[in-house]
């Protein structure tokens, strides 16, 4: 049974750059057929995917953050991390990690998601 | 990017009565699509996965159905932990994107 965990800084200053990353259990971050997808929300609206990145290194971006946006994959830590440029308060939200397996349809593992407030 | 609308926003239902909530796509979707439950502070939870086809562990009072560009999710019978916020997301092409969300709230 995969786990994830999501960890880093709660509270980000505007226009710096906001860095999370999560955790991998029980399994191997460089299994074949894996995505490893970030999703976040804010205080009380609904769910945006973010992005998501295979084990073979390709990534695929929400085009409306791509500009901002690096989700990179650490093998040796069975870890990934997002990384979000010049952030703003739209940017305040509870972000989640999860995984979706190559031709099953749906994210089935889910961190329990960390808040990351923007603020000065 | 496949733009997906959901319906109704909100949903007010009681104990016992069947559910039905709809996703619309703006493409075809090849059945690429899941629904998860969420409750407050939690994350997501996968219900049915591929349209139609129910996550282990779910019970099995809800089913996934549709094809092409509409789905639905329905609860058969609404019981007392299924009040929560129901989301669709489509996997059919490189950019995912959610639906709007319905939540279920006690008539």
């Amino acid at each position: 049974q995969v786990q994830l965990q999501e960890s880093g800084p709660g509270l980000v200053m505007p226009s710096q750059t906001l860095s999370l990353t999560c955790t991998v259990s029980g399994d191997f971050i460089n299994s074949a057929g894996y995505h490893w997808s970030w999703v976040r929300q804010p205080a009380g609206k609904g769910l945006e995917w973010i992005g998501h990145t295979y084990t073979n290194g390709n990534i695929n971006f929400n085009p409306s953050l791509k500009s901002r946006l690096t989700i990179s994959l650490d093998m040796s830590k069975n870890q990934f991390s997002l990384k979000l440029s010049s952030v703003t308060a739209a940017d305040t939200a509870v972000y989640y990690c999860a995984t979706y397996f190559e031709g099953y349809g749906g994210q089935g593992h889910w961190g329990q998601g960390t808040l990351v407030t923007v603020s000065s | 990017d496949i733009q997906m609308t959901q319906s109704p926003s909100t949903l007010s239902a009681s104990v016992g009565d069947r559910v039905t909530i709809t996703c619309r796509a703006s493409q075809t979707l090849n059945n690429w699509l899941a629904w998860y439950q969420q409750k407050p502070g939690k994350a997501p939870k996968l219900l049915i996965y591929k349209a139609s086809n129910l996550e282990s562990g779910v019970p099995s009072r809800f089913s996934g159905s549709g094809s092409g560009t509409e789905f639905t999710l329905t609860i058969s019978s609404l019981q007392p932990d299924d009040f929560a916020t129901y989301y669709c997301q489509q996997f059919n092409s490189y950019s995912w994107t959610f639906g709007q969300g319905t939540k279920v709230d006690v008539k």
